[in-house]
């Protein structure tokens, strides 16, 4: 069983602060990973993929991945009340089942104003 | 438009009264997933297809069946359902890669009532 674990929350930051949300993996062959937003009773929303190691910027968003750690984290710059929502991160895993990917259980973050 | 789309949207029925919710895509993706979420636990993989005729248990298959004859649809079958099944179901599809998977994209969901 792959395990993907999240920062449980929820994580409260006043808006135009940045928020951080974290992931951690236990499967050392995992080669995707990927931060969904959903908001409360609908689909997860993809937000961010990162794929080697390093910072992805995109936006107000960056996504950071450590391999070597088995850590990818995801920062939100000048939060917005938009923003609140859950935050779920995805590994894929790269061994005979290719398609597959592990969900964290979220992390819910609330920006106020 | 690229989409999956899930039916029903939601649905109240009762306990053993066999119902399929089926979901289908019009990217050309190999691989399809069911979800179930709840309050609490997150994303739960019940069921998932590689490519047609290809299919294989998740984390949580009890209670479930799954076919995939066709490459777009992969329905989803609760042959009993109990109110154990009542929760909210996310179809989701992608293209699978060797050296890493490609984005899932999701359907909007079926809420699921099982009385």
């Amino acid at each position: 069983q792959k395990e993907v674990e999240q920062n449980s929350g929820p994580l409260s930051v006043p808006e135009g602060a940045i928020a951080s949300l974290n992931c951690t993996y236990s499967d050392r062959v995992s080669q995707s990973f990927f931060w969904y937003r959903q908001y409360s009773g609908k689909s997860p929303e993809l937000i961010m993929s990162i794929y080697s190691n390093g910072d992805k910027e995109d936006g107000r968003f960056t996504a950071q991945l450590n391999k070597a750690s088995q850590y990818v984290s995801l920062l939100i710059r000048d939060s917005q009340p938009s923003d609140s929502a859950t935050y779920l991160c995805a590994v894929n895993d790269r061994g005979s089942t290719l398609g597959r990917l592990y969900f964290g259980r979220g992390t819910q973050l609330t920006v106020w104003p | 438009e690229a989409q999956v789309t899930q039916n029903p949207r939601y649905l109240i029925t009762v306990t053993g009264k066999k119902l399929t919710v089926t979901c289908s895509q019009n990217m050309n993706h190999e691989y399809m997933s069911w979800y179930r979420q709840d309050p609490g636990l997150g994303l739960r993989q019940i069921y998932y297809s590689m490519n047609v005729e290809v299919t294989d248990k998740g984390d949580v298959p009890e209670g479930y069946k799954v076919s995939r004859k066709e490459k777009r649809n992969f329905p989803l079958i609760l042959e009993s359902p109990s109110p154990n099944q009542t929760s909210l179901y996310f179809c989701a599809s992608s293209f699978t890669r060797v050296f890493g998977n490609q984005p899932q994209h999701f359907g909007d969901g079926t809420r699921l009532s099982i009385l």
